[in-house]
């Protein structure tokens, strides 16, 4: 059971706009930033957002995300075949004094 | 080009010991926070550990703590992850990874990522 909790499953047909949640707690997303990473099947995780909603140089701004409260949120707008990966939520835990992960949510393009 | 290469990975029985190596290469690694993560075969990502540039902060998950030991030698652009005690549940892809931001850990991101190095604990 993962700290953070996100949908397992999400999807979508091409141009589609797909939101994925991410339900924390005071002591992490409450109180510290929220990260998004992608791993595409096969590879290493990437950064997709950072510090709630930044987007590193080269992420495409069809990705978006945003936070309120204890909860946070990715959109992907326009979505295309090669979004389809399983995405992650991350913060810092300031109870357990480290990171946590959310359980990934996969994204499937119709 | 920043890189960061993971090895020391295998098959290893319950009980035993492996020791994972990560080098740096394509930037300063010595001012930067540097992070073990692992991720089980079909399943999530889970961080490990973490270790801050100089070494003198530390911190582990909960699952790791008291069996798994964290180290770098800077002049090395080296990492490493030492693991006694290891368990079934420890089976997965480690991955060493590469803290940025201020000098807060928690505001940090994991900007870059090795390709992993499989450990599979069995009998």
């Amino acid at each position: 059971q993962s700290v953070l909790t996100q949908p397992p499953s999400a999807s979508g047909t091409p141009g589609q706009r797909v939101t994925i949640s991410c339900s924390g707690s005071i002591s992490n997303i409450g109180s510290e930033t929220v990260n998004w990473y992608q791993q595409v099947p096969g590879t290493s995780p990437k950064l997709l957002i950072y510090s709630d909603y930044q987007r590193p140089s080269g992420v495409p701004d069809r990705f978006s995300a945003s936070k309120s409260g204890t909860s946070a949120s990715l959109a992907i707008s326009g979505l295309q075949s090669e979004d389809e990966a399983d995405y992650y939520c991350a913060s810092w835990d300031d109870s357990l004094n480290g990171w946590v992960f959310g359980g990934g949510t996969k994204v499937t393009v119709l | 080009e920043v890189q960061l290469v993971e090895s020391g990975g295998g098959l290893v029985e319950p009980g035993g010991s492996l020791r994972l190596s990560c080098v740096g290469s394509g930037f300063t690694f010595g001012t930067h926070t540097m992070n073990w993560v692992r991720q089980a075969p079909g399943k999530g990502l889970e961080w490990v550990s973490c270790i801050i540039s100089t070494g003198a902060r530390i911190y582990f998950a909960d699952s790791v703590k008291g069996r798994f030991t964290i180290s770098r030698d800077n002049a090395k652009n080296s990492l490493y992850l030492q693991m006694d005690s290891l368990r079934v549940e420890d089976t997965g892809f480690y991955y060493c990874s590469r803290g940025v931001g201020t000098s807060v850990v928690a505001s940090h991101r994991f900007d870059a990522w090795g390709r992993g190095t499989l450990v599979t604990v069995s009998s």
